[in-house]
């Protein structure tokens, strides 16, 4: 079992819709949990972070944590073609980060 | 401010020979990583160093070696390369909290 598990997509939504990333994770003392964007060639960049339970706001995106069922989630409000890109989700259990594979969102104009 | 810096940006390398991926931050972070991202597989840890004059093993790190003699640099080298280490392979940073900085990346083809 992977310790970070991700629908590969690809997600498509039209523009202006709500984008949901979903993350399961293995480590029940995994504290920290992280959303990365990479677009197509290009380098993972933080877009959240979030160490307690529920939810965590900025600006479009909103991250959802639940510790009792392991998941971690990245909601994308007013999707804009520019959020389309793999999104990853990263934990750390310890003293090393576990990646998922990533999801493919596509934002239909 | 540059952040972090990976070279070459790509390199095509021939089975058996040596090559040392440079990567060098100027934000002073104690720690630095090695990933390799490969299509359905992810970003996975080939090495990691906490601090300058200390290493550790990732989750990959056969085939791997890496020195930390300074903060601001962490070379990752292949001392005989074989094709499955074709990858791209992104070295970061982060200042001692939870928050990586990735370098833009060397796209490695082992030939």
């Amino acid at each position: 079992q992977k310790e970070v598990e991700q629908n590969s997509g690809p997600l498509s939504v039209p523009e202006g819709a709500i984008a949901s990333l979903n993350c399961t994770y293995s480590d029940r003392g995994s504290q920290s949990f992280f959303w990365y964007r990479q677009y197509s060639g290009k380098s993972p960049e933080l877009i959240m972070f979030i160490y307690s339970n529920g939810d965590k706001e900025d600006g479009r995106f909103t991250a959802q944590l639940n510790k009792a069922s392991q998941y971690v989630s990245l909601l994308i409000r007013d999707s804009q073609p520019s959020d389309s890109a793999t999104y990853l989700c990263a934990v750390l259990p310890g003293n090393q980060f576990y990646f998922g594979t990533g999801t493919s969102l596509t934002v239909i104009p | 401010t540059a952040g972090i810096t990976q070279a070459p940006t790509s390199q095509i390398l021939a089975a058996g020979r040596s090559m040392t991926l440079r990567c060098t931050q100027d934000m002073r972070h104690n720690a630095m990583y090695w990933y390799r991202q490969d299509l359905g597989l992810g970003l996975r840890l080939i090495h990691y160093s906490n601090t300058a004059g200390t290493t550790g093993k990732g989750e990959v790190p056969d085939g791997y070696s890496v020195s930390r003699a300074n903060t601001d640099d962490f070379p990752l080298t292949l001392a005989s390369a074989v094709p499955s280490q074709t990858s791209v392979y992104f070295c970061a940073s982060s200042d001692g909290g939870d928050i990586q900085y990735f370098g833009a990346g060397t796209r490695l083809s082992v030939l």
